[in-house]
Protein backbone atom coordinates (compact mmCIF):
# COMPACT_ATOMS: atom_id res chain seq x y z
CA UNK A 1 0.00 0.00 0.00
CA UNK A 2 0.79 3.95 -0.78
CA UNK A 3 3.16 5.04 2.07
CA UNK A 4 2.38 8.60 4.03
CA UNK A 5 2.45 11.21 1.24
CA UNK A 6 4.09 14.88 1.93
CA UNK A 7 3.64 18.14 -0.41
CA UNK A 8 5.30 19.71 -1.35
CA UNK A 9 8.90 18.63 -0.80
CA UNK A 10 10.71 21.48 -1.01
CA UNK A 11 9.51 25.41 0.00
CA UNK A 12 11.32 28.52 0.08
CA UNK A 13 9.76 31.48 1.89
CA UNK A 14 10.09 34.84 2.64
CA UNK A 15 9.67 35.53 6.52
CA UNK A 16 5.72 37.12 6.89
CA UNK A 17 4.82 35.16 4.42
CA UNK A 18 2.10 31.79 5.21
CA UNK A 19 2.80 28.19 4.34
CA UNK A 20 0.56 25.34 3.63
CA UNK A 21 1.85 22.36 3.90
CA UNK A 22 -0.34 18.50 3.03
CA UNK A 23 -0.01 14.78 4.20
CA UNK A 24 -1.76 11.80 2.80
CA UNK A 25 -1.62 9.19 5.28
CA UNK A 26 -1.89 5.84 5.03
CA UNK A 27 -5.24 4.38 3.76
CA UNK A 28 -7.39 3.23 6.74
CA UNK A 29 -5.06 5.71 8.84
CA UNK A 30 -7.38 8.11 11.07
CA UNK A 31 -4.47 9.36 13.33
CA UNK A 32 -2.10 12.28 11.77
CA UNK A 33 0.92 13.55 13.61
CA UNK A 34 2.97 16.65 12.88
CA UNK A 35 6.69 17.31 13.71
CA UNK A 36 9.32 19.72 13.43
CA UNK A 37 12.62 18.26 12.69
CA UNK A 38 16.14 20.68 13.63
CA UNK A 39 19.56 19.61 13.83
CA UNK A 40 19.75 21.51 17.61
CA UNK A 41 16.30 20.28 18.73
CA UNK A 42 15.61 17.13 16.57
CA UNK A 43 12.37 16.22 16.47
CA UNK A 44 9.70 18.09 18.33
CA UNK A 45 5.95 17.15 18.37
CA UNK A 46 3.60 19.85 16.91
CA UNK A 47 0.14 18.58 17.08
CA UNK A 48 -2.12 15.35 16.45
CA UNK A 49 -5.37 15.14 14.42
CA UNK A 50 -7.66 12.06 14.81
CA UNK A 51 -10.95 11.95 13.03
CA UNK A 52 -10.89 15.69 12.17
CA UNK A 53 -10.08 16.67 15.53
CA UNK A 54 -6.75 17.99 17.39
CA UNK A 55 -6.46 15.58 20.23
CA UNK A 56 -2.67 16.50 21.44
CA UNK A 57 -0.89 19.91 20.74
CA UNK A 58 3.05 20.50 21.21
CA UNK A 59 4.60 23.73 22.78
CA UNK A 60 4.26 25.83 19.54
CA UNK A 61 3.02 28.80 19.34
CA UNK A 62 -0.57 29.86 17.67
CA UNK A 63 1.34 30.38 14.18
CA UNK A 64 1.50 27.11 14.01
CA UNK A 65 -2.05 25.21 13.25
CA UNK A 66 -3.32 22.44 11.56
CA UNK A 67 -6.39 20.88 10.42
CA UNK A 68 -7.82 17.40 9.41
CA UNK A 69 -10.23 16.40 6.89
CA UNK A 70 -12.99 13.94 6.47
CA UNK A 71 -10.92 11.53 4.76
CA UNK A 72 -7.74 11.84 7.29
CA UNK A 73 -5.29 14.02 4.91
CA UNK A 74 -3.97 16.84 6.94
CA UNK A 75 -2.54 20.17 6.31
CA UNK A 76 -0.67 22.05 8.77
CA UNK A 77 -0.33 26.15 8.27
CA UNK A 78 1.82 28.82 9.28
CA UNK A 79 1.64 31.85 9.43
CA UNK A 80 3.84 35.00 10.07
CA UNK A 81 7.16 32.89 8.82
CA UNK A 82 9.73 33.44 10.66
CA UNK A 83 13.93 32.49 10.03
CA UNK A 84 13.74 30.39 13.21
CA UNK A 85 10.84 27.98 11.15
CA UNK A 86 12.89 26.73 8.78
CA UNK A 87 13.34 23.14 9.41
CA UNK A 88 12.04 19.82 8.38
CA UNK A 89 8.18 18.93 8.72
CA UNK A 90 7.16 15.67 9.32
CA UNK A 91 3.86 14.07 8.55
CA UNK A 92 3.16 10.51 10.73
CA UNK A 93 0.10 8.61 10.42
CA UNK A 94 -0.99 5.48 12.76
CA UNK A 95 -3.70 3.23 12.50
CA UNK A 96 -5.30 4.81 15.97
CA UNK A 97 -2.19 6.64 17.58
CA UNK A 98 -2.95 8.52 21.10
CA UNK A 99 -2.56 5.88 23.79
CA UNK A 100 -3.45 2.78 21.51
CA UNK A 101 0.16 3.93 19.81
CA UNK A 102 0.12 1.81 17.41
CA UNK A 103 3.43 2.40 14.83
CA UNK A 104 3.90 5.66 13.26
CA UNK A 105 4.58 5.39 9.34
CA UNK A 106 6.50 8.20 8.40
CA UNK A 107 6.38 10.48 5.21
CA UNK A 108 9.69 12.38 3.51
CA UNK A 109 8.93 15.78 5.02
CA UNK A 110 8.27 18.73 3.95
CA UNK A 111 11.97 20.94 3.50
CA UNK A 112 11.37 24.62 4.49
CA UNK A 113 13.16 27.50 3.91
CA UNK A 114 12.52 31.08 5.37
CA UNK A 115 14.62 33.52 3.96
CA UNK B 1 7.13 16.60 31.73
CA UNK B 2 6.98 13.91 29.34
CA UNK B 3 11.36 13.66 28.54
CA UNK B 4 12.86 10.74 26.42
CA UNK B 5 16.72 11.49 27.11
CA UNK B 6 19.69 10.46 24.44
CA UNK B 7 22.96 11.48 25.97
CA UNK B 8 25.17 10.90 22.74
CA UNK B 9 24.87 12.98 19.81
CA UNK B 10 27.52 10.64 17.84
CA UNK B 11 28.34 7.54 18.50
CA UNK B 12 31.41 5.74 16.34
CA UNK B 13 32.60 2.29 16.39
CA UNK B 14 33.99 -0.29 14.22
CA UNK B 15 32.25 -3.27 12.82
CA UNK B 16 31.87 -6.03 14.57
CA UNK B 17 32.19 -4.21 17.55
CA UNK B 18 29.14 -4.30 20.06
CA UNK B 19 27.36 -1.18 20.06
CA UNK B 20 24.75 0.13 22.72
CA UNK B 21 22.96 3.57 22.33
CA UNK B 22 21.00 5.02 25.69
CA UNK B 23 17.98 6.14 26.44
CA UNK B 24 16.03 7.25 29.41
CA UNK B 25 13.07 8.32 29.96
CA UNK B 26 10.76 10.28 31.99
CA UNK B 27 7.10 9.34 32.03
CA UNK B 28 6.35 8.61 35.18
CA UNK B 29 3.28 6.08 34.17
CA UNK B 30 3.08 2.92 32.23
CA UNK B 31 5.45 3.93 29.17
CA UNK B 32 5.77 2.93 25.77
CA UNK B 33 8.56 2.62 24.05
CA UNK B 34 10.26 2.58 20.78
CA UNK B 35 13.21 3.31 18.83
CA UNK B 36 13.08 4.63 15.29
CA UNK B 37 16.06 4.77 12.71
CA UNK B 38 16.67 6.67 9.46
CA UNK B 39 18.76 5.65 7.30
CA UNK B 40 21.01 7.72 4.82
CA UNK B 41 18.27 9.87 2.14
CA UNK B 42 15.33 7.37 3.78
CA UNK B 43 12.40 8.29 5.92
CA UNK B 44 12.12 7.58 9.23
CA UNK B 45 11.28 3.89 10.27
CA UNK B 46 10.19 1.85 13.24
CA UNK B 47 13.25 -0.45 14.54
CA UNK B 48 11.32 -1.81 17.43
CA UNK B 49 9.12 -1.37 20.45
CA UNK B 50 9.44 -2.96 23.75
CA UNK B 51 5.90 -3.82 23.59
CA UNK B 52 6.91 -6.70 20.92
CA UNK B 53 10.18 -7.92 22.77
CA UNK B 54 11.42 -8.61 19.22
CA UNK B 55 15.13 -8.46 17.83
CA UNK B 56 15.00 -6.67 14.20
CA UNK B 57 18.40 -6.25 12.24
CA UNK B 58 20.36 -8.04 15.68
CA UNK B 59 19.15 -4.88 17.47
CA UNK B 60 17.41 -5.81 21.09
CA UNK B 61 16.02 -3.05 23.82
CA UNK B 62 15.27 -4.07 27.10
CA UNK B 63 12.87 -2.32 29.28
CA UNK B 64 14.31 -0.75 32.77
CA UNK B 65 11.82 0.74 34.91
CA UNK B 66 14.13 1.24 38.28
CA UNK B 67 16.76 3.09 35.96
CA UNK B 68 13.90 4.51 33.60
CA UNK B 69 16.08 3.31 30.56
CA UNK B 70 15.43 1.59 27.09
CA UNK B 71 18.79 1.52 25.48
CA UNK B 72 19.32 -0.25 22.35
CA UNK B 73 22.08 -2.99 21.78
CA UNK B 74 23.91 -5.31 19.24
CA UNK B 75 26.72 -7.67 19.70
CA UNK B 76 28.39 -6.85 16.60
CA UNK B 77 27.55 -3.56 14.90
CA UNK B 78 27.56 -3.97 10.59
CA UNK B 79 28.55 -0.65 8.28
CA UNK B 80 24.76 -0.70 7.34
CA UNK B 81 23.68 -0.58 10.66
CA UNK B 82 24.94 3.55 10.16
CA UNK B 83 22.10 5.70 10.65
CA UNK B 84 20.52 8.19 13.12
CA UNK B 85 18.60 6.30 16.02
CA UNK B 86 15.66 7.86 17.85
CA UNK B 87 14.16 6.56 21.36
CA UNK B 88 10.74 7.44 21.36
CA UNK B 89 8.18 7.72 24.44
CA UNK B 90 4.61 7.73 24.07
CA UNK B 91 2.64 6.54 27.25
CA UNK B 92 0.65 9.92 27.18
CA UNK B 93 -0.85 9.77 23.61
CA UNK B 94 1.61 11.88 21.75
CA UNK B 95 5.04 10.69 20.63
CA UNK B 96 8.09 12.45 22.24
CA UNK B 97 11.42 11.84 20.67
CA UNK B 98 14.63 11.94 22.37
CA UNK B 99 17.31 14.38 20.16
CA UNK B 100 18.80 11.40 18.46
CA UNK B 101 22.25 10.09 18.23
CA UNK B 102 23.97 9.25 14.95
CA UNK B 103 25.78 5.93 14.81
CA UNK B 104 28.49 5.45 12.68
CA UNK B 105 29.73 1.83 12.12
CA UNK B 106 33.62 1.84 10.53
CA UNK B 107 34.90 -0.63 8.49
Amino acid sequence: KAGVTQTPRYLIKTRGQQVTLSCSPISGHRSVSWYQQTPGQGLQFLFEYFSETQRNKGNFPGRFSGRQFSNSRSEMNVSTLELGDSALYLCASSLLGGQMNTEAFFGQGTRLTVV
Amino acid sequence: AQRVTQPEKLLSVFKGAPVELKCNYSYSGSPELFWYVQYSRQRLQLLLRHISRESIKGFTADLNKGETSFHLKKPFAQEEDSAMYYCAEGGSEKLVFGKGTKLTVNP
